[in-house]
């Protein structure tokens, strides 16, 4: 059972370059997320997709993009990697947008680093 | 504003009970789950609570007071593998989760 995969585990990456975050679920899950994680700071949304051919905007969108093509995957997109985007990145999906018990199924997370 | 407020940290020893605190102020409400983090790993679910009072699962329960903005998960008969950190994410009125920085909980011998 592979449930929701996040490729690359780590990344360092210099400043300037593209960067594409895979994700993954084999849940046939509607809603999928992508958050940061910072130290001394709590998760935060960077975009998300209620159904697959939708998306929006969470708490700290700038400098991101994605794409929901099918109901499986749902790529995050650093057009121009900057230092401040150094994080660890966590993609997750929901069976449904969180309306109720919508729990959320985390992928293990990717370390990025850019320098 | 948003708001989730947990202490940043706990100690407690094996064996004993911990309860950690967590008060929000929210656009709206809908919900307050708890998640469960070791260090390096993915968030995984814990508990939901949508009413007042406590729900109880195992060693762990999570209470809830809607009118305080008030929240807690009590852990019980801890054990080396409860060290975590523990976050609390209420739902706002846009069905949005809103996570708290979380609370490191710290088991000793």
């Amino acid at each position: 059972i592979a449930g929701i995969t996040q490729a690359p585990t780590s990344q360092i990456l210099a400043a300037g370059r593209r960067m594409t975050l895979r994700c993954t679920q084999d849940m046939r899950h509607n809603a999928m997320y992508w958050y940061r994680q910072d130290l001394g700071l709590g998760l935060r949304l960077i975009h998300y997709s209620n159904t697959a051919g939708t998306t929006g905007k969470g708490e700290v969108p700038d400098g991101y993009s994605v794409s929901r093509a099918n109901t499986d995957d749902f790529p995050l997109t650093l057009a121009s990697a900057v230092p401040s985007q150094t994080s660890v990145y966590f993609c997750a999906s929901s069976h449904r947008a969180t309306t109720d018990t919508g729990e959320l199924f985390f992928g293990e997370g990717s370390r990025l680093t850019v320098l | 504003g948003q708001n989730i407020d947990q202490p940043t940290e706990m100690t407690a020893t094996e064996g004993a009970i911990v309860q950690i605190n967590c008060t929000y102020q929210t656009s709206g409400f809908n919900g307050l789950f708890w998640y469960q983090q070791h260090a390096g790993e993915a968030p995984t679910f814990l508990s939901y609570n949508v009413l007042d009072g406590l729900e109880e699962k195992g060693r762990f329960s999570s209470f809830l007071s809607r009118s305080k903005g008030y929240s807690y998960l009590l852990l019980k008969e801890l054990q080396m593998k409860d060290s975590a950190s523990y976050l609390c994410a209420p739902l706002d009125s846009n069905y949005q989760l809103i996570w708290g920085a979380g609370t490191k909980l710290i088991i000793k011998p």
